[in-house]
Order: C-alpha cells, then structure tokens, then sequence
C-alpha cells in the first residue's frame, strides 16, 4: 500500500521559489503518475501538473507554465514541485496525488503542505 | 480548455435524506474520465468515484455516480453525518485534469 508524505510547510516572500517533496512508501513508484494539485484558502482544488516517474515527462496547466518544475528521484522515490516567482496568490495547500494504476483518476494523495507567501 | 460547473454551490441537506450533485461540462466528456472526491475539513481529498460511476474500494454503496455526454450527476442515497463535506468533480483529458469548483453539502 502506497502512502504519500509531503515535506512541511514553508513561508517564503514575494518573487522567491518554493520546494515541496512528496516521498512515496510502501510500494511502487516508478510507473504511478503524481500530479500536483493546490488549493487556495477557502477554494477548489486546482490542477498544477503531473510527471510519470518511469518516463520523466511533465504536463503543467498553462497558467504555471514557465514557472512550474515537477521532477521525481526514483531511488528514492521522491517526487518533488519547485514554484518560482511566488506572489501572494500563491499562498495555498499543495497536495501531492498518484494516479490510479487502472483508472485515470486520483486514488491516493498526500497530506498537504501549506505555503504561505508573504513580505 | 474543458470547464466543469458543479451545482449548486451548497446543498443543505438532514441526515437520512439523499443528494444529487450536478457536474455539467462544457463540451462532451468521456464517462470513463470523470471521477469525484469528497473533501472533509482540514483534511486531503479522498477518491469516491472513478469512470463516472465505479467506487473506489471502501466507499459506501449510498454513493452512486451517473451520466454521460456533458452531464454527470453524483447521488448520496441516505446522507450520513460523515458524508457532510465538499465534493468535488473532476476531468482526465488527455495529459491534463480539471476540477469542477465544488459543492458544500451542509446539514440543514
């Protein structure tokens, strides 16, 4: 049984970078989608983009395209999100997510990670 | 770009009673690319449904999912005071996943 946990929150000021990892045990990595999905306070859930660790392809939602970094160590299996050129609009939980082995949707998700932004 | 627009916004609900959840999507979807979550207070989304209408294992069978085309519907046949929560619908296309903007379903 896989699980997923996320590295701790984080406070960073406007135009700076975040890091957020996302360390998978239990089972398999390397052929499981994880996307990235935020979720700003008091909204949705907001799709930021996914990798397939086996390939190393990464799909972002165009509005983080320039800014958005997805990668993923398999030996440790760790995924890991960098955001560059954060605003306050940033501020957000940011929750890891794999995809099902036989279906497209998301059946695992780690536990979140709140980044706050602010001067 | 697909958008999902869920309604209502807030479902007020007793226990005991059954909720319909509407996803309309902007153009017509594959049944077997919608999935919905239910998200509690504080806490990560869960999967309820995949393929529109299959539940995702340890889901209680007063969850139903339905639809087809641009409109999808999720049912709770007996709300339970667990199920109150955000649900949110949600869309595969492809390489990329949309969410529908959620609804509240609150205890009257």
């Amino acid at each position: 049984q896989v699980q997923l946990v996320q590295s701790g929150a984080e406070v960073r000021k406007p135009g700076s970078s975040v890091n957020i990892s996302c360390k998978a045990s239990g089972g398999p990595f390397s052929r499981h989608s994880i996307s990235w999905v935020r979720q700003a306070p008091g909204q949705g859930l907001d799709w930021m983009g996914g990798i397939i660790p086996i390939f190393g392809t990464q799909h972002h939602a165009q509005k983080f395209q320039g800014r958005l970094t997805i990668i993923t160590d398999e030996s440790t299996k760790t995924g890991y999100m960098e955001l560059r050129g954060l605003t306050s609009e940033d501020t957000a939980i940011y929750y890891c997510a794999k995809r099902g082995t036989y279906n497209d949707a998301f059946d695992l998700w780690g536990q979140g990670t709140m980044v706050t932004v602010t001067s | 770009e697909i958008v999902l627009t869920q309604s209502p916004g807030t479902l007020s609900l007793s226990p005991g009673e059954r909720g319909s959840l509407s996803c309309r999507a902007s153009e017509s979807l594959r049944s077997t690319h919608i999935a919905w979550y239910q998200q509690k207070p504080g806490q990560a989304p869960t999967l309820l449904l995949f393929g529109a209408s299959n539940r995702a294992t340890g889901v209680p069978d007063r969850f139903s999912g339905s639809g087809s085309g641009t409109d999808f519907t999720l049912t709770i046949s007996r709300l339970e005071p667990e199920d109150f929560a955000v649900y949110y619908c949600q869309h595969y296309g492809g390489s990329t996943w949309t969410f529908g903007q959620g609804t509240k379903v609150e205890i009257k």
